[in-house]
């Protein structure tokens, strides 16, 4: 079945280091892939997307490509900010459905001033 | 614009007993959605509405949870008995259209369940 695996958190960086989160991904056919951020007391958020191999995402200088051959879409960011403390979903579809959403389970990033 | 409002935010009950969630989506959003990350682990689908009628409800575990949505507006998830492995976070979410604008899904902030 379709499911999504990322690195176990919790992950502390210093402010200005390079983040990455890992995520990989089992999936028939060509699904799209998405990273969600959930900042403390907010809901989910979409924060980027890629919907078919070789895209990239990006957005608030987060990217994330998607790798069909090592079937891949890890987070990356050059430079973190304190502000960017929040916990991370991985996730894909293979439908247009928001039902038919898999989660990975998360990865809790907080970054030291 | 209000967001999806969820109520409570935190819940502590004990084992057997019943316990109510309540969802405000989005004023005007046919299409609401229940999650839940129980554990930790990753977040899952429980149910869908769209306004007062069950989409899809291939996610809820059991008999002991409840869904509704009388008159189109907001949602109720009841859970009776309550057990130890009900603890976890859930999740609301809505949406105007029902597919394939993911950029549109807005989720509420979530009511931690404590069960003891």
């Amino acid at each position: 079945g379709n499911s999504v695996t990322q690195m176990e958190g919790p992950v502390t960086l210093s402010e200005e280091a390079f983040l990455t989160i890992n995520c990989t991904y089992t999936a028939t056919g060509y699904p799209s892939l998405f990273w969600y951020v959930q900042y403390p007391g907010e809901g989910l958020q979409l924060l980027l997307k890629a919907t078919k191999a070789d895209d990239k995402g990006s957005n608030k200088g987060f990217e994330a490509t998607y790798r069909k051959e090592t079937t891949s879409f890890h987070l990356e960011k050059g430079s973190v900010q304190v502000s960017d403390s929040a916990v991370y979903f991985c996730a894909l579809t293979r439908y247009s459905s928001a039902s038919k959403i898999i989660f990975g389970s998360g990865t809790r990033l907080s970054i030291r001033p | 614009e209000a967001g999806v409002t969820q109520f409570p935010s935190h819940s502590v009950i004990e084992k057997g007993q019943t316990v109510t969630l309540r969802c405000d989506p989005i004023s005007g959003h046919d299409n609401l959605y229940w999650y839940r990350r129980v554990m930790g682990k990753e977040i899952k689908f429980l149910l869908h509405f769209v306004k007062e009628s069950k989409q899809d409800e291939s996610g809820m575990p059991n008999n002991r949870f409840l869904a509704e949505r009388t008159g189109g507006t907001y949602s109720t998830l009841k859970v009776q008995p309550a057990e130890l492995e009900d603890s976890g976070v859930y999740f609301c979410a809505s949406s105007q259209d029902g597919r394939g604008v993911y950029e549109k899904l807005f989720f509420g902030s979530g009511t931690q369940l404590s069960v003891l």
